[in-house]
């Protein structure tokens, strides 16, 4: 049961123009939502992150809104950089210690 | 975030032979510690759950006896993959969690190649 789904296992955008990374889940439990950002061969490091309760949440070039009556949410990264080149995960959490990942979407930047 | 290491980064090693992979928390008392195990083009699998001093929890489908894992310390956790086999070649991550966060800091992954 994917719990977390990301749809799109690849986006290519221009440099400096807006990059929207999507997300849906099915698990209406999840409290918490995280944006992991994975370089190849290095663990995933944390992007950032919303709660449930909240419908955006901004930092620097990074906006993640949550559509909770949709089960959607979604990552912008504007303006877009040649270094954002990179795996994103979208991850939920139940309140416990058990995150749940999907499986990811690729973005390339190009110069 | 907190810096967490593995080692070794990467490991072959024959079919029948057991491996430890290494996780520390550096600069971070990790009350908890996850394993997961990433395939080509899919998502991070988590495997296992460990809390210090305590016997670690496995997802569904992992076999215990296979993954052993060990979290001795608040800043070391240990998976064995014993007897390993081909199938078992993937990319292990490791992460260490706290109580008062929902972030997980990741270490830089080991790639397993079992011939």
């Amino acid at each position: 049961d994917q719990q977390v789904k990301q749809n799109s296992p690849s986006l290519s955008v221009q440099e400096g123009r807006i990059s929207i990374l999507n997300c849906d889940y099915t698990n209406s439990m999840f409290d918490y939502f995280l944006w992991y950002k994975k370089y190849p061969a290095e663990g995933p490091t944390f992007l950032i992150s919303i709660s449930s309760i909240k419908d955006k949440n901004e930092d620097g070039r990074f906006t993640v809104f949550l559509n909770k009556s949709a089960k959607h949410l979604s990552l912008h990264i504007v303006p877009s950089q040649p270094g954002d080149s990179a795996v994103y995960f979208c991850a939920g959490n139940t309140g416990g210690f058990k995150t749940i990942f999907g499986a990811g979407t690729r973005l390339f930047v190009k110069a | 975030g907190a810096v967490v290491s593995q080692h070794p980064s990467r490991v072959i090693c024959k079919s029948g032979t057991s491996v430890k992979i290494e996780c520390r928390s550096l600069d971070f008392q990790a009350t908890t510690m996850f394993w997961y195990r990433q395939f080509p083009k899919q998502s991070l699998m988590l495997m296992a759950t460990s809390n210090e001093g305590s016997k670690a929890t496995y997802e569904q489908g992992v076999e215990k006896d296979k993954f052993l894992i060990n979290h001795a310390s608040l800043t070391l956790s240990t998976l064995t993959v014993t007897s390993a086999h081909p199938e078992d070649s993937s990319f292990y991550i490791c992460s260490a969690g706290s109580s008062t966060s929902y972030e997980q800091y990741f270490g830089p992954g080991t790639r397993l190649t079992v011939t």
